[in-house]
């Protein structure tokens, strides 16, 4: 299974919207909608930020949306803030059973 | 407040074993499905292994599968990843994590603890 696709880095200025792509196939993110998005500070465990493509866990700022269109989803980060940089990293399941993560995304406040 | 707390990490041989530890403390441990996720170096995140909350179904990656086993004792709230088998490939931080949905699972995870480097190298 290979890993979702996600650019290496996104930059983006203090109030900015940005949006990080995420892309797979028909058998995982196309296929399913259980995509899901962590943000992961330096040095530290991830943490979910949008689970079943758009659905936001309680505490997570409404700053953050998840959607999906065929086979690629996306996180929208609005009103971007410094705190805001970190990495984030996709994830779907798949047509055999598990679970693949994208490649991870650079979010940088300029 | 719920936690979860990796142990047994560290530096082993290319072919040795290693097993890894996961206490959990603030929740009904038995009604929840935990996994394995693991991170090299400077890479992104890799699935590893499922085991249901009653600990009778398990799922691997494919690149540990047959090698990695994951179990877990349900009194005293602990998972377990027995590595066997180890290359360097398998240096990373890994991370237990808990699935959101309880009597299940749906692949994705709301808790997670500050993982344990494992070490692959001669």
């Amino acid at each position: 299974q290979s890993a979702l696709t996600q650019p290496a880095s996104v930059p983006g200025s203090p109030g900015q919207s940005i949006t990080i792509s995420c892309t797979g196939t028909s058998s995982d993110v196309g296929g399913h909608n259980s995509v899901s998005w962590y943000q992961q500070h330096a040095g530290k465990a991830p943490k979910l930020m949008i689970y079943e493509v758009s659905n936001r866990p309680s505490g997570v700022s409404s700053r953050f949306s998840g959607s999906k269109s065929g086979n690629t989803a996306s996180l929208t980060i609005s009103g971007l803030q410094a705190d805001d940089e970190a990495d984030y990293h996709c994830s779907s399941y798949t047509s055999s059973g598990s679970l693949v993560f994208g490649t991870g995304t650079k979010v940088t406040v300029l | 407040q719920v936690q979860l707390v990796e142990s047994g990490g560290g530096v082993v041989q290319p072919g040795r074993s290693l097993t890894l530890s996961c206490a959990a403390s603030g929740f009904i441990f038995s009604s929840y499905s935990m996994h394995w996720v693991r991170q090299a170096p400077g890479k992104g995140l890799e699935w590893v292994a499922l085991i249901s909350y009653h600990g009778s179904q398990k799922r691997y990656g494919d690149s540990v599968k047959g090698r990695f086993t994951i179990s877990r004792d349900n009194s005293k709230n602990t998972i377990f990843l027995q590595m066997n088998s180890l290359r360097a490939e398998d240096t990373a931080v890994y991370f237990c994590a808990r699935d959101d949905y309880s009597a299940g699972w749906k692949y994705y995870f709301d808790q997670w603890g500050q993982g344990t480097l494992v070490t692959v190298s001669s």
